[in-house]
């Protein structure tokens, strides 16, 4: 079974309020992933979490804050965005880095 | 400069004829390819990889996938094409740096959009 699975599907929020995106697996994955993706653009990767350390922030602004309690949950807090935030944001874990990267369905954030 | 890159924004193709879509790369070394595909409003589905071997991988969903290491090319295939099988389609390559953390970087090229007609 490769799932991830992420919560909310649809985010609505305001500029001012603090909200966070969810994602789990039980594959045994050790590397998590949070990408942002643009209505027919590829994705984009933000950071990589690997063995719950993050190895990767590819200068994601800090109004994105993301946090990785265990092995198998990946949280990305949001706070103040911008309009231009608006995006699908998809979680991924593979079993280390360097492997096969499986995406969750994602969530739709739109900022107001 | 490590890339990937897929050349036709658009394929069309009417149902039951064969179907390519065209993914070319440029790394060092031996390359770890890979096919995703999303349908709208969904999120990636992992199709197939290439790391070793056979040239000709098997995926899901009866695609495959001819990897040729002289053209530098990782090209998607499938037989006799479905309706359902209209969406976006990614090539991946993994970036052969690893970063001081030890850590991959995947490199998406920017999507091709398969219709198939009925």
């Amino acid at each position: 079974d490769t799932e991830v699975t992420q919560t909310p599907k649809h985010l609505v929020m305001g500029m001012t309020n603090k909200k966070s995106l969810k994602c789990e697996q039980h594959m045994g994955h050790r590397a998590m992933y949070w990408y942002k993706q643009k209505a027919k653009k590829p994705p984009e990767l933000m950071f990589v979490y690997s063995y719950e350390k993050l190895s990767i922030n590819e200068s994601v602004p800090s109004r994105f804050s993301p946090e990785c309690p265990n092995s198998s949950l990946l949280n990305l807090h949001l706070h103040a965005l911008q309009p231009e935030d608006s995006a699908l944001y998809l979680c991924a874990s593979s079993q280390d880095s360097g492997n096969t990267i499986y995406f969750g369905e994602g969530s739709w954030l739109t900022v107001v | 400069a490590q890339s990937v890159a897929q050349p036709e924004d658009q394929v069309n193709v009417a149902e039951g004829n064969p179907l390519t879509v065209k993914c070319t790369y440029s790394v060092s070394g031996n390359p770890y390819l890979f096919w995703y595909v999303q349908y709208p409003n969904r999120g990636l589905q992992f199709l197939l990889k290439y790391i070793t071997g056979d040239n000709l991988v098997k995926g899901s969903y009866g695609f495959e996938a001819e990897f040729n290491k002289s053209q530098t090319s990782f090209h998607l295939k499938k037989p006799s094409a479905l309706v359902s099988d209209s969406a976006l389609y990614f090539c991946a390559v993994r970036d052969m740096r690893v970063t001081t953390s030890g850590t991959y970087k995947y490199i998406f090229g920017t999507g091709t959009r398969l219709k198939v007609l009925a």
